[in-house]
């Protein structure tokens, strides 16, 4: 497996709360994504990260920011939860490594729900 | 938890039997494709990738062929297994680093 790591792996929390989601990779990539996963959508790019300090929305982007202050480290922030936000969120990376450039790599997910 | 595989399109299998899993992707300038398998409650997993300028790339069990004047990928699988049940989805990707996903298709191999 790549060495990705989400946390919290499964979290409930109530509307009109904040939440936190962290990725953290071991393999110096360069790029880093937030997706979100609902039935019947496939994978659905929230943010993205081009670099340190560097990041971009996606086609699912209202709701929700992002920081990178490390090239480990990619966090994703529902400033105020809504139910609609309740999905399984992916973070993958790509750019390194012995791979392609284009290749992404998925960590485990988080499972969010919002009551 | 209600599981990805709810609501997309299913290939069912005979484990030693081949698949076939067919994707239509969207974007004619797209360069780079990749297959992905996704088992219930994990992240996708790469299986393959193949660039536009082939049509055909073949891996450990796995070949995938694009047909790029109909805007088309598959995925074959040989001698499928049982740990092979899984979603499957394809991805494609162009100038930038972002990939655009299809839905999916479930492979439910039966013994």
């Amino acid at each position: 497996d790549a060495g990705i790591t989400q946390s919290p792996r499964h979290k409930v929390t109530e509307t009109g709360t904040p939440v936190t989601l962290r990725c953290h990779q071991t393999e110096n990539h360069r790029y880093m994504y937030w997706y979100r996963q609902d039935p019947g959508h496939g994978l659905r790019l929230i943010h993205y990260s081009y670099g340190v300090k560097d990041t971009d929305k996606g086609e699912v982007s209202d709701g929700y920011s992002v920081s990178r202050s490390k090239t480990e480290d990619f966090l994703l922030t529902l400033e105020s939860a809504t139910s609609s936000q309740t999905s399984v969120y992916f973070c993958a990376i790509s750019g390194g490594g012995q791979g392609a450039f284009y290749e992404q790599y998925f960590g485990p997910g988080t499972r969010l729900t919002v009551t | 938890g209600e599981s990805v595989g709810l609501h997309l399109p299913t290939l069912s299998v005979q484990e030693g039997d081949n698949s076939i899993i067919n994707c239509a992707y969207s974007n004619s300038a797209s360069d780079y494709f990749i297959w992905y398998k996704q088992e219930s409650g994990k992240g996708p997993q790469f299986i393959i990738d193949i660039r536009s300028n082939m049509d055909k790339r073949q891996g450990q069990r796995v070949t995938v062929l694009l047909n790029k004047t109909v805007k088309h990928l598959s995925l074959q699988i040989a001698a499928t297994q049982p740990g092979d049940s899984a979603v499957y989805f394809c991805a494609e990707g162009g100038a930038t680093n972002k990939l655009i996903f299809g839905t999916g298709t479930l492979l439910a191999v039966q013994p």
